[in-house]
């Protein structure tokens, strides 16, 4: 079974650009989530897709969004980057149970750099 | 408000010792998940070990367990055996309830010494 998979694996932009990432879950899962990782934040929880239905977001600027498919493959967008976007974005999947025990399978990043 | 704490930022461990790193966190949900995940050089999250709130027993996974001390809020990984393999950043991770995302700590990186 494949994993997640997630493209491009490094992006630089400038600033005031936007960027897409994309984001294939392991086959079969419905639940796709979004990190963005960085040196001084950690990690912190950008949103959560289920069935193409937003189901839980984080605390970040609207400049960030995203959306599910009908085939579960998921695409995050950042509007008008800033120098402090620069960061890894993670993406995860995971069944389609719902509940405290799910855990995540994560995919190997997006490495972003902001110039 | 910070719902997990690692409180060690890094730690060295000799090859062949254990070495526990330490998680605590912050619930009122009476059902919640603790996870592990162990972060390598490669970026890649891979997942090691799952404790749930009403389970009675310590979760063990291999070399990896959970010293799970529900009162005081603590679900410290245990790593027995150290494997220089084993030098990564870790994470805990706690999801309350279902239908809720998983948050994470700040980690601990791990050195093993050859």
């Amino acid at each position: 079974k494949a994993g997640v998979t997630q493209t491009p694996r490094y992006l630089i932009k400038t600033r005031g650009q936007q960027v897409t990432l994309s984001c294939s879950p392991i086959s079969g899962h419905r639940s796709v989530s979004w990190y963005q990782q960085t040196p001084g934040q950690g990690l912190q929880f950008l949103f959560e897709y289920f069935s193409e239905t937003q189901r839980n977001k984080g605390n970040f600027p609207g400049r960030f969004s995203g959306r599910q498919f009908s085939n579960s493959r998921s695409e995050m967008n950042v509007s008008t980057l800033e120098l402090g976007d620069s960061a890894l974005y993670l993406c995860a999947s995971s069944s389609s149970r719902t509940g405290e025990n799910e855990k995540l399978f994560f995919g190997s990043g997006t490495q972003l750099s902001v110039l | 408000a910070q719902k997990i704490t690692q409180t060690q930022p890094g730690m060295f461990v000799q090859e062949k010792e254990a070495v526990t790193l330490d998680c605590t966190y912050d619930t009122s949900d009476p059902s919640y998940g603790l996870f592990w995940y162990k972060q390598p050089s490669s970026g890649e999250m891979i997942f090691l070990i799952y404790q749930g709130s009403y389970d009675q027993q310590n979760a063990t996974e291999g070399r990896y367990s959970l010293n799970f001390q529900k009162a005081r809020k603590s679900a410290n990984l245990v790593i027995s055996a150290s494997q220089l393999g084993d030098s990564a950043m870790y994470f805990c991770a706690m999801r309350e309830g279902p239908n809720n995302d998983m948050r994470f700590g700040a980690g601990t990186r791990l050195t093993v010494k050859p």
